[in-house]
């Protein structure tokens, strides 16, 4: 059961451009959503995470964007950089539940072309 | 920057073997956690630990499994008897708080080759 999806493996960018990634999930109850950034050989890191109770939630040159109608989310990268290159997991969590665990997407690998 | 860290970086073990698999969260976090990701599938949840005692466990968490805080700065994964299929990346994972929004930092993972 696919509770968070994203669609797409793989995204190919030009350097400077924007980059889009998007994720979508199915449980209504989710209420905190996370991007998480994953170099080969190394542990996911915290790109940035917005609530439920937002739509939108900024930091330098990642925004991710909440549709909760849609239960869509889509992280943007402004501009892209060669070093962003990775697997950008989204992930979520039913805080209200009383639960702990992130339920992850199977990641989309983002290649920046200089 | 404070950063979880886990040791080995590679295990390779027998099939039938226990291992212990160790997380250094950070250091003022209250919350570890365990996942792990089979090579080429998604990153699951095994297990929330908090205040010395599991707080919530998945279906893959089974009696095999069992996790310990042996000191004030250590987190341990152990398998007593390893399959095959325990064959993984396993990230250990901490946060400052525990539910609502809180974000859960991890480390850069042990891979587990059962052979």
């Amino acid at each position: 059961d696919q509770q968070v999806k994203q669609n797409s493996p793989s995204l190919s960018v030009q350097e400077g451009r924007i980059s889009i990634l998007n994720c979508d999930y199915t449980n209504s109850m989710f209420d905190y959503f996370l991007w998480y950034k994953k170099y080969p050989a190394e542990g996911p890191t915290f790109l940035i995470s917005i609530s439920s109770i937002k739509d939108k939630n900024e930091d330098g040159r990642f925004t991710v964007f909440l549709n909760k109608s849609a239960k869509h989310l889509s992280l943007h990268i402004v501009p892209s950089q060669p070093g962003d290159s990775a697997v950008y997991f989204c992930a979520a969590r039913d805080s209200g539940a009383g639960s702990y665990q992130l339920t992850f997407g199977k990641g989309t690998k983002l290649s920046v072309i200089p | 920057e404070p950063e979880v860290t886990q040791t080995p970086s590679h295990q390779v073990t027998q099939m039938g073997q226990e291992v212990i698999l160790r997380c250094v969260p950070i250091s003022n976090h209250l919350y570890f956690y365990w996942y792990r990701q089979i090579l080429g599938q998604k990153v699951e949840f095994l297990v929330s630990f908090y205040n010395n005692e599991i707080s919530e466990k998945s279906e893959i968490f089974d009696d095999q499994f069992s996790v310990e805080r042996p000191d004030g700065s250590n987190f341990t994964l152990k398998i007593r008897s390893t399959k095959l299929e325990d064959s993984a990346m396993y990230f250990c994972a901490s946060s400052l708080g525990g539910l609502g929004p809180s974000t859960q930092y991890f480390g850069p993972g042990t891979r587990l080759t059962v052979l």
